[in-house]
């Protein structure tokens, strides 16, 4: 099982650019997540699917929108890129059976807007 | 105030020492707790859950104070692998079960 993948690992942009993060689990799981991780920020909440068919905002969802495409994939867009969007992307997804809320992560993107 | 507050460090302990992170969390709604570790330009992975009876795994020992609204983590005789930045999670209830990081304290042990 290769768990949770992102492409692309790398990315800079020039203002104004849009692009697409793609996400993908292969655990069955049925919520999937968006953050961003900026130094001395920690990890905060973009943009969560509790599951397939629906998406919710989460702590800094401005100028991200989402697409939950089916189970196994969950992708963020940014429409117009700002030099503010620079940052460390994770995608997590979790399981909502049970008591579980591991949340496991893909390896993330490192996106650079100029 | 930030929802989750650690400590960020950095700490730089020697082998063989016993380091302790401490984090509050300010949501008394939060219902359970864990620890991540981030290696270097990695992702987050699970270290371990909290409760409130305590627990430990190995070298590890997490405690939880629900009244002082505090979480703690004890790492005994610290190897060089253990190098890594921990983060504290709360996580409050709901189907998406929502996790809240602190933003992380940076541990180098040295040789």
């Amino acid at each position: 099982n290769a768990g949770v993948t992102q492409t692309p690992k790398f990315q800079v942009l020039k203002t104004g650019q849009s692009m697409t993060l793609q996400c993908a689990q292969d655990m069955n799981h049925n919520s999937m997540y968006w953050y961003r991780q900026d130094p001395g920020m920690g990890l905060r909440l973009i943009y969560y699917s509790a599951s397939e068919g629906t998406t919710d905002k989460g702590e800094v969802p401005n100028g991200y929108n989402v697409s939950r495409l089916n189970k196994r994939e969950f992708s963020l867009r940014l429409e117009s890129a700002a030099p503010s969007q620079t940052s460390v992307y994770f995608c997590a997804s979790s399981t909502t059976s049970g008591t579980s809320t591991e949340q496991f992560f893909g390896p993330g993107t490192r996106l650079t807007v100029l | 105030r930030k929802e989750v507050e650690q400590d960020p460090g950095p700490f730089n302990v020697p082998e063989g020492a016993t380091v302790a992170f401490n984090c509050t969390y300010s949501n008394s709604a939060s219902q359970s707790f864990f620890w991540y570790r981030q290696d270097c330009r990695k992702e987050p992975k699970l270290l371990m859950s909290v409760y409130s009876s305590g627990n430990e795994d190995g070298r590890f020992t997490a405690q939880l104070n629900r009244a002082s609204q505090y979480i703690s983590l004890l790492i005994r005789d610290s190897k060089l692998s253990d190098s890594a930045t921990y983060l504290c999670v709360a996580v409050l209830s709901g189907s998406a079960r929502q996790l809240t990081f602190g933003s992380g304290t940076q541990l180098t042990v040295l040789p």
